[in-house]
């Protein structure tokens, strides 16, 4: 089967810890992207990436960071310096450009 | 970034009534997508509007960009209790990214 998976589904952690999500895709995508929503507040744009090697930051990207080494991997790390770090995170691959995005089930991630 | 503003924020009908969500920008819009978030679910894509004027149907869905390219709208045609979710309008800007509207949330009373 196809598609992008992310783990764990809920996240717990205390305050001050960093965390990392996971997000991976085997549909040979070349672009990835971390989103955040928020109740009443869209997804917002935390970081992408077009290819891999390479990102970019997104509208919100402060306290995050991200890596990609391998096309198939975009894995997202809240740091202890994001303020309100509790929201539910998704992850979009797609090929690129502004073509159709593919979302994952997303990680709600709560921290005490 | 782009803003686009997408109104209402919520929106209860009756099963069989009709349903529209507008999406809205004070600038020209490149391209326009539209996704439908279920509820405890992840954003699905439906369509992509790229032209002026563009008109799209899926079913008893349609999709419409607006003349100037500053508005979008979705309607739904006797809407069911599948249609339950949240709709999103996204902008295709610079680098690629996509600029999310709020959403518009339905409730169907069946």
């Amino acid at each position: 089967d196809g598609g992008i998976t992310q783990s764990p589904k809920y996240l717990f952690r205390k305050e001050g810890q960093n965390v990392t999500l996971s997000c991976e895709q085997n549909l040979n995508h070349d672009a990835m992207y971390w989103y955040r929503q928020d109740p009443g507040q869209g997804l917002r744009l935390i970081y992408y990436s077009q290819i891999v090697n390479d990102f970019q930051k997104g509208d919100i990207a402060e306290g995050y960071s991200v890596s990609r080494e391998k096309k198939e991997s975009f894995p997202l790390t809240v740091t202890s310096a994001q303020k309100n770090p509790t929201a539910f995170y998704l992850c979009a691959s797609n090929r690129g450009g502004y073509n159709e995005q593919f979302f994952g089930p997303g990680t709600r991630l709560t921290v005490l | 970034g782009q803003q686009v503003m997408q109104i209402p924020q919520y929106q209860h009908v009756q099963e069989g009534e009709d349903f529209t969500t507008y999406c809205n920008s004070s600038t020209t819009l490149s391209n326009i997508q539209w996704y439908k978030q279920r509820p405890g679910g992840h954003p699905v894509f439906l369509i992509q509007l790229v032209k002026s004027g563009e008109v799209k149907k899926q079913k008893r869905l349609t999709f419409q960009f607006g003349e100037a390219k500053k508005n979008s709208s979705l309607h739904i045609t006797a809407t069911q209790t599948t249609d339950v979710g949240t709709y999103f309008c996204a902008e295709g800007g610079s680098n690629y990214k996509l600029t999310f509207g709020k959403g518009t949330l339905l409730t169907v009373n069946p």
